[in-house]
């Protein structure tokens, strides 16, 4: 079973460009998630997706981040315009479903620089 | 609300030896908790999981957690470690409405020969 797909690994940017991140979940998992892993800390959770809905996005600041799932499978993260805080690796995750106790399977991560 | 605290962001240990990482926990529901462990320029990889049956939780590559919910903690443990064992782990805890995920800040594990 293939598992979750990012793209792509690395991306260098100034500050004040744009920039995308694509996630690819596992074939059949409805739920996916974007978290942000600052250097040195946890992943925190951006945004999580139930099929093309959007679940939770409390801590996505909407001012610059957007995210979207169409079709409820693939899903891209954007950020306009970045800043130099917006450095950090994204990680994308997906579930088979929204239970406590599912277990969440990450990508390998999109490395984020801006300089 | 919900959090977590790793204590201790580095922990060395020889190759052979007891490995000991530490997590508590603050949650206002029954918990789900959770090690995940990242090697380098990798996502994360679940170790095991607490989902309200036994505390004492057997995973993967021969780590174990006790939850121990006087104590509100769920420390990872592994008798012998291995070199292959050198990674950073991450506790999470779940717990609430959406049932989010909130990882605590890691400790990396460094195993000496």
């Amino acid at each position: 079973e293939a598992g979750v797909a990012q793209s792509p690994r690395y991306k260098i940017i100034e500050k004040r460009q744009s920039v995308a991140f694509w996630c690819n979940p596992i074939s059949g998992h409805a739920t996916l998630y974007w978290y942000q892993q600052i250097l040195g800390q946890g992943p925190k959770l951006l945004i999580q997706f139930q099929n093309n809905g959007v679940v939770d996005d409390s801590q996505l600041p909407k001012d610059r981040f957007s995210a979207e799932r169409l079709k409820g499978v693939d899903s891209t993260l954007k950020i306009q315009p970045a800043k130099l805080e917006d450095s950090a690796v994204y990680l994308c995750a997906s579930s088979s479903g929204t239970g406590q106790v599912e277990t969440q399977y990450f990508g390998p991560g999109t490395r984020l620089l801006v300089l | 609300a919900q959090s977590v605290t790793q204590l201790g962001s580095h922990v060395s240990v020889s190759e052979g030896a007891l490995v000991l990482l530490r997590c508590n926990y603050s949650s206002s529901v029954p918990p789900y908790l959770f090690w995940y462990v990242q090697y380098p320029n990798q996502g994360l990889q679940l170790l095991l999981k607490y989902t309200s049956a036994a505390t004492l939780v057997k995973g993967i590559n021969g780590f174990e957690a006790e939850f121990k919910k006087s104590e509100t903690s769920f420390h990872l443990t592994k008798p012998s470690a291995h070199m292959s064992d050198a990674a950073e782990y991450f506790c999470a805890v779940s717990g609430g409405s959406n049932y989010k995920l909130t990882f605590g800040k890691g400790t990396l594990l460094t195993v000496n020969p």
